[in-house]
């Protein structure tokens, strides 16, 4: 596709569940990123991908949150046993090396913890 | 930690000028950027600016960059109702520091 698709949409999900997000960036773009929109909040930084490889996984909030890239392009962030304070939009963005290295944004997933 | 700050709000009228400012700490960042988030939808990459730049126009967009005292301004010349949104200014090299967004609000 021509820009970047997250699924669900939009997910609903009751405590203590595991939930999984996928991410398909652009085609061709090496690196792939998660971040977290919280209600009235900023956008928090998750985990950068390059690659395949995860460089930077510090802004994972807890041992709950994984993500993993295959084939240089989809990624799936699992956020196991899930707690009403993962309920967020979940954006991926990913970039292509070079003049600018601006990132490009998907839609968003919506999770809501019951 | 960086941090990048903004202010919350900015009210205009329609065909003026708005100009939304942004304060960052993180002064190893390439590059500074704009993003314009509408209600519920995704972030839009509006415009960016190198760090070695002190402005850049795009259209109605100008972008103006302190780099000594790290701050960073949009400028949106001729304002319209359909400029009405959040704006995020982002500093960093690889991951992106967002700061909290300017709900900017268009008068008719």
């Amino acid at each position: 596709g021509a820009g970047v698709s997250q699924s669900p949409s939009n997910k609903v999900t009751e405590k203590g569940k595991d939930v999984e997000l996928r991410c398909d960036p652009i085609s061709g773009h090496t690196a792939l990123y998660w971040y977290r929109q919280s209600l009235g909040q900023g956008l928090e930084f998750l985990i950068y991908f390059q690659g395949n490889s995860a460089p930077d996984k510090s802004g994972l909030p807890s041992d709950r949150f994984s993500a993993e890239r295959t084939g240089g392009s989809v990624s799936t962030l699992t956020i196991q046993r899930t707690q009403q304070e993962d309920s967020a939009v979940y954006l991926c963005a990913s970039s292509s090396p070079g003049r600018g290295n601006e990132q490009f944004f998907g839609p968003g997933t919506r999770l809501t913890v019951l | 930690g960086e941090d990048v700050e903004q202010s919350l709000f900015l009210s205009v009228r329609e065909g003026d000028s708005s100009v939304i400012n942004c304060t960052y700490t993180d002064s190893s960042s390439t590059y500074l950027y704009w993003y314009k988030q509408e209600p519920g939808a995704g972030l839009q990459l509006l415009t960016y600016i190198f760090s070695n730049m002190d402005m850049k126009q795009d259209q109605r967009l100008t972008v103006l960059l302190n780099k000594k005292d790290k701050h960073l301004s949009l400028r949106i010349a001729d304002t319209q109702t359909g400029d009405s949104a959040i704006y995020f200014c982002a500093a960093g090299t690889y991951k992106y520091i967002f700061g909290t967004g300017t709900r900017l609000k268009v008068l008719a």
